[in-house]
């Protein structure tokens, strides 16, 4: 099984449509990421959780919200979905103080919105 | 400012030695690391270089950084057709709780 694990892989909603991707990992990090990848611009941070009781608002956190359910699980929500919403979502992970050295990503979630 | 920048693409023949390079403009960058995307993933860690460090070696990937001009790059030498992908720039940034920022990716192409 994947560390961490992305679901759906895919998937085509429509405009307005609320839609909730979710992330399960398996590696005992206590942080965790949704970015959102566009040809051209990277990775960009949506929003990202230390722990349970803590949820901060990333670089284009508009139109998003995320629930941490528990340590190993971190779900991304839309709430009324968007065209230019369509991207593809990656889930990632890390433990503390690490930086980058141990993000783990998931395979990706791609979203069309139309 | 925040920036981390990259080219878009790049073409090499096969046999050839690769540079991917990458500017960065935040001057507490801690880490400075090469991440690889193949069709289909996720980005996976491939080197990172502390920032008190000017080279870093590994097997094929060699990682410069000029701390002076803000520039990181990755040499892969004798690039395979395997190599084909989109490999990230990132840093983190000791700005008060350690932010991962990411370039747009540049696609490596390698022609047989």
């Amino acid at each position: 099984d994947a560390d961490v694990t992305q679901t759906p892989r895919n998937r085509i909603t429509k405009t307005g449509k609320r839609i909730m991707l979710e992330c399960s990992q398996t590696k005992g990090h206590d942080r965790m990421y949704w970015y959102r990848q566009d040809p051209g611009l990277g990775l960009r941070l949506i929003y990202y959780s230390f722990d349970v009781k803590d949820i901060n608002k990333g670089e284009i956190s508009d139109g998003y919200s995320v629930s941490r359910q528990a340590q190993a699980k971190f779900s991304l929500s839309l709430e009324s979905a968007i065209p230019n919403q369509t991207a593809l979502y990656f889930c990632a992970t890390s433990d503390s103080g690490s930086g980058a050295r141990d993000y783990t990503f998931g395979s990706g979630t791609r979203l069309t919105v139309v | 400012g925040e920036d981390v920048e990259q080219s878009l693409f790049l073409s090499v023949r096969e046999g050839d030695s690769s540079v991917i390079n990458c500017t960065y403009t935040d001057s507490s960058s801690t880490y400075l690391y090469w991440y690889k995307q193949e069709p289909g993933a996720g980005l996976q860690l491939l080197t990172y270089i502390f920032s008190n460090m000017d080279m870093k070696q590994d097997q094929r990937l060699t990682v410069l950084l000029n701390k002076k001009d803000k520039h990181l790059s990755l040499r892969i030498a004798d690039t395979q057709t395997g190599d084909s992908a989109i490999y990230f720039c990132a840093e983190t940034q000791n700005t008060g709780g350690f932010k991962t920022i990411f370039g747009a990716g540049t696609r490596l192409f390698v022609k047989a």
